[in-house]
């Protein structure tokens, strides 16, 4: 049973262009979303996260929205840059603090020049 | 940001033999540390908790004397992958989290060992 789903396993965007990449979820015990970015033969770092009383948060050119009634998130990231091509996988738990994550499979971000 | 440092990065074994891979914290304590499994496609799945000084707790299904895990200190963290077989080939990664921070942000993972069992 996959709670957390990232239905595109890649993504191809021009430089300068926005990059959307999409997670949905289907427990709705979850409130705490990240998003995390893997870069080839390096463990995943976190980028973003965002808890089910917003709808939105905003870090530079990184943006979660979050959709709790679709249970729905999106990360986007605008201007888009050669060194954002990474894997992005997007995670959720039951609380902030909770201490099992359950990830989606990943979305792999490819940014051409 | 902190580091946390996965060895081997990928090993290649027999059926029938056994495999550690360790996780360190380099530069923090680690009171909590996790470890992940991924098969190719699929997601990142936790296999077990692990609390420094304790036994592991371990995901639904995860069968813990095949998978065992000691973290003896707050800084190390290994799993034995016993009795290997050709199912066990998967990508494994640790996470550590920091003593003094309780959130997700505060999460650290390893580079990950891929594992190929012949």
């Amino acid at each position: 049973d996959q709670q957390v789903k990232q239905n595109s396993p890649s993504l191809s965007v021009q430089e300068g262009r926005i990059s959307i990449l999409n997670c949905d979820y289907t427990n709705s015990m979850f409130d705490y979303f990240l998003w995390y970015k893997k870069y080839p033969a390096e463990g995943p770092t976190f980028l973003i996260s965002i808890s089910s009383i917003k709808d939105k948060n905003e870090d530079g050119r990184f943006t979660v929205f979050l959709n709790k009634s679709a249970k729905h998130l999106s990360l986007h990231i605008v201007p888009s840059q050669p060194g954002d091509s990474a894997v992005y996988f997007c995670a959720a738990s039951a609380r902030r603090g909770a201490q099992k994550l359950v990830f989606g499979q990943g979305t792999r971000l490819t940014i051409n020049p | 940001g902190a580091v946390v440092s996965q060895h081997p990065s990928w090993v290649i074994c027999k059926s029938g033999t056994s495999v550690k891979i360790e996780c360190r914290s380099l530069d923090f304590q680690a009171t909590t540390m996790f470890w992940y499994r991924q098969f190719p496609k699929q997601s990142l799945m936790l296999m077990a908790t692990s609390n420094e000084g304790s036994k592991a707790t371990y995901e639904q299904g995860v069968e813990k004397d095949k998978f065992l895990i000691n973290h003896a200190s707050l800084t190390l963290s290994t799993l034995t992958v016993t009795s290997a077989h050709p199912e066990d080939s998967s990508f494994y990664i640790c996470s550590a989290r920091s003593a003094t921070g309780g959130a997700n942000e505060k999460l650290f993972f390893g580079s990950g060992t891929q594992l190929s069992v012949l």
